[in-house]
């Protein structure tokens, strides 16, 4: 079945630095969406990204839809302590396919 | 508009008692979907329903996990029995089909 791993795990960052996660898919994906949690919350809505080689700011947020569809990534520019949680992407497989959310990076940041 | 309603929030349970997940979705949703969080295995689809319709249930563990939605505002995810490992956050998200996904507060689930 379709598997979508993100790397890194974790990452601590100093308040001010840049981060970025990575998100691989082992299936062409139709959408890939990105979702954050924050520590002791719930998963809340970032962006969807549809098109191949798409790219959608939010702010300091970037986030990239690779060519093949197949991957992604988030990058967050000159982080803020309000950055902490887990960034999951989550992919949805062509032909009305379920949403497979991916393992998550969990973001530290510190003052 | 109130967003995902579930209850209970916090459900403290012996091995062995039936537990009862509630959910109400976002009005005009049609698609409902129930995950369940733990560190060891993230975050994990169990079933998504489509206009009250169960659609895909291959990611419910065992056959005592049990899910229904009656009608479009209501959904409700049973455990019969419970066990320890059970034990876990378990989200309500709602959706309009391939659209981004609104997530309940979550139910934080015990099973001692």
């Amino acid at each position: 079945g379709q598997q979508v791993m993100q790397i890194p795990q974790y990452q601590h960052v100093q308040e001010g630095e840049d981060f970025t996660t990575y998100c691989n898919s082992s299936t062409t994906l139709s959408n890939i969406q990105w979702y954050k949690q924050r520590p002791g919350g719930h998963p809340v809505f970032l962006i969807q990204l549809v098109k191949s080689g798409e790219v959608k700011k939010q702010k300091r947020l970037t986030f990239q839809f690779g060519e093949a569809k197949k991957n992604s990534s988030l990058h967050i520019t000159a982080t803020q302590t309000t950055d902490v949680g887990t960034y999951f992407c989550a992919g949805e497989g062509t032909g009305f396919q379920k949403l497979v959310f991916g393992t998550g990076t969990r973001l530290l940041v510190s003052p | 508009d109130a967003g995902v309603i579930q209850s209970p929030r916090h459900e403290v349970t012996e091995m062995g008692q039936e537990v009862t997940l509630r959910c109400k979705p976002i009005s005009g949703h049609n698609s409902l979907f129930w995950y369940r969080q733990t560190m060891m295995r993230g975050l994990e689809l169990l079933i998504y329903f489509n206009n009250n319709v169960p659609i895909d249930d291959s990611g419910m563990p065992e056959d005592r996990f049990s899910a229904k939605m009656p009608n479009a505002s209501f959904s409700t995810l049973k455990i019969q029995p419970s066990e320890p490992r059970d034990s876990a956050v378990y989200f309500c998200a709602s959706s309009l089909l391939f659209h981004e996904q609104y997530f309940g507060p979550g139910t934080r689930l015990t099973v001692t």
